[in-house]
């Protein structure tokens, strides 16, 4: 099956201009996380849809992000206007239904979008 | 909240030698332990996983022990290769949380 794809793979923008990131997640996969490592830092949690709804996006640092997942497929990011602070790798995940059987479901990361604000 | 600490890299090893990357917690209840690896120009990869106390994870050679006693989960294997090159992430999932809390990353070298 195809994996979890992410565009682009490098953004370079100035500060002030508008980046969206786009997250292609398996197909079948209701669940979709955003994350994101800034300068070699911790990966940090951004928000999670189950299909088409926001789960959770207590991790979404300020309202300069937008995420959206019309039609439960496809999500994008946005960062408009975007900051020097925002540079980092955007990193989307999706999964099935969690698991009671094994505890935990296990998250399909893609490869990340590595944003460059100047 | 919940938190996860890895030893800061990079750790340089020859090949065939010892890998030990530890990793500490903070949690409340009984989170779920994993470590994902990404190689270069991928994406994470999970590597192995325990979801309660005293499970094992085990894949690829590398093996992973959860103790609560010492809110640990360290990263072992016995035999590195050049292939084995990537970073590591300890991660936690927490009770009643679907998102990951990850540590910063360990970055990995070995030398042939």
């Amino acid at each position: 099956e195809a994996g979890v794809t992410q565009f682009p793979s490098h953004s370079v923008i100035e500060k002030g201009q508008t980046v969206t990131l786009r997250c292609d997640p398996i197909s079948g996969h209701d669940n979709l996380y955003w994350y994101r490592r800034v300068m070699g830092k911790e990966i940090k949690f951004l928000l999670h849809f189950v299909k088409e709804s926001k789960q959770d996006e207590s991790g979404m640092p300020n309202n300069r992000f937008l995420a959206e997942r019309t039609g439960g497929t496809y999500s994008t990011l946005k960062v408009q206007p975007a900051e020097l602070e925002d540079s980092g790798v955007y990193f989307c995940a999706s999964s099935q239904e969690f698991s009671a059987s094994s505890g935990a479901n296990v998250l399909t990361f893609g490869a990340g979008s590595r944003l460059t604000v100047l | 909240g919940n938190s996860v600490t890895q030893m800061e890299g990079p750790v340089t090893l020859s090949e065939e030698a010892f890998l030990t990357i530890n990793c500490t917690y903070t949690a409340t209840g009984y989170p779920s332990l994993f470590w994902y690896v990404q190689y270069p120009g991928e994406g994470l990869q999970l590597l192995l996983k325990a979801t309660k106390a005293d499970d094992k994870g085990s894949n690829k050679g590398f093996e992973a022990t959860y103790r609560k006693e010492t809110t640990s989960f360290h990263l072992e294997k016995g035999s590195v290769q050049v292939s084995d090159s990537a970073v590591y992430f300890c991660a936690l999932k927490g009770t009643g949380r679907r998102a990951l809390t990850f540590g910063s990353g360990t970055r990995l070298q070995v030398q042939p």
